[in-house]
């Protein structure tokens, strides 16, 4: 299983909305809604942002939101902060009933 | 509230096995799969594999097929990946994931870091 294939950078002001991308394929993103995306820091644990193509978990910040259209789905966030200086990586079940996590993207606060 | 403990960071030799433990708590330990996943130093996230905590069947990344076993003890509510036949190139932080549903992972331990070293 190929890693789904990400930019492996974004940057943006503060204040800015910036979009990643996360492209699969039909086995993978294209075949069921069950598209996750993870904000890491590091020395730090994974966290849970999006699930389910567009869903936020309790706690997160609604300038993160996800979409998906066919093999390919996004991450875009909001009013970016300084605080959301992070790698994010995108993940998706497939139909092997494995997961499958993307290249990852830096995302750089100008 | 829902914690995952890991056990703490283990330095190997090329050619041995690992085996880290993950001890959940403060949910249904045999509702809700967990997975593993690990990250190389610089490297991306890599998932390795998911055990069903209730039935115990296993479902192994193709890259670590082979060498990863997934178990679990549901009256200590305590995960465990085992890995074998280390190599230089599993030296990583690995973890373990509770899922949501079909594939997102709302609750992460801490890391082991796994050095394999001569």
């Amino acid at each position: 299983q190929s890693a789904l294939t990400q930019p492996a950078s974004v940057s943006g002001s503060p204040g800015q909305s910036i979009a990643i991308s996360c492209t699969g394929t039909s086995s993978d993103v294209g075949a069921y809604n069950y598209v996750s995306w993870y904000q890491l820091h590091p020395g730090k644990a994974p966290k849970l942002i999006i699930s389910d193509v567009s869903n936020r978990p309790s706690g997160v910040s609604d300038r993160f939101s996800g979409s998906k259209s066919g093999s390919t789905a996004s991450l875009t966030i909001s009013g970016l902060q300084a605080e959301d200086e992070a790698d994010y990586y995108c993940s998706s079940y497939t139909t092997s009933h494995t997961l499958v996590f993307g290249t990852g993207t830096e995302v750089t606060v100008l | 509230q829902v914690l995952l403990v890991q056990s703490g960071a283990e330095v190997k030799k090329p050619g041995a096995s690992v085996k880290i433990f993950c001890k959940a708590s403060g949910y249904s330990f045999t509702n809700f799969a967990m997975h593993w996943l690990r990250q190389a130093p610089g490297q991306r996230l890599e998932w390795m594999g998911w055990i069903n905590t209730g039935r115990g069947d296993t479902k192994y990344s193709q890259n670590f097929q082979g060498r990863v076993t997934l178990t679990r003890d549901t009256s200590a509510t305590t995960a465990y990946m085992d890995l074998s036949s280390l190599n230089f190139e599993d030296t990583a932080v690995y973890y373990c994931a509770k899922a949501i549903g079909m594939g997102g992972l709302d609750y992460w331990g801490q890391g082991t870091l796994v050095t394999v070293s001569s």
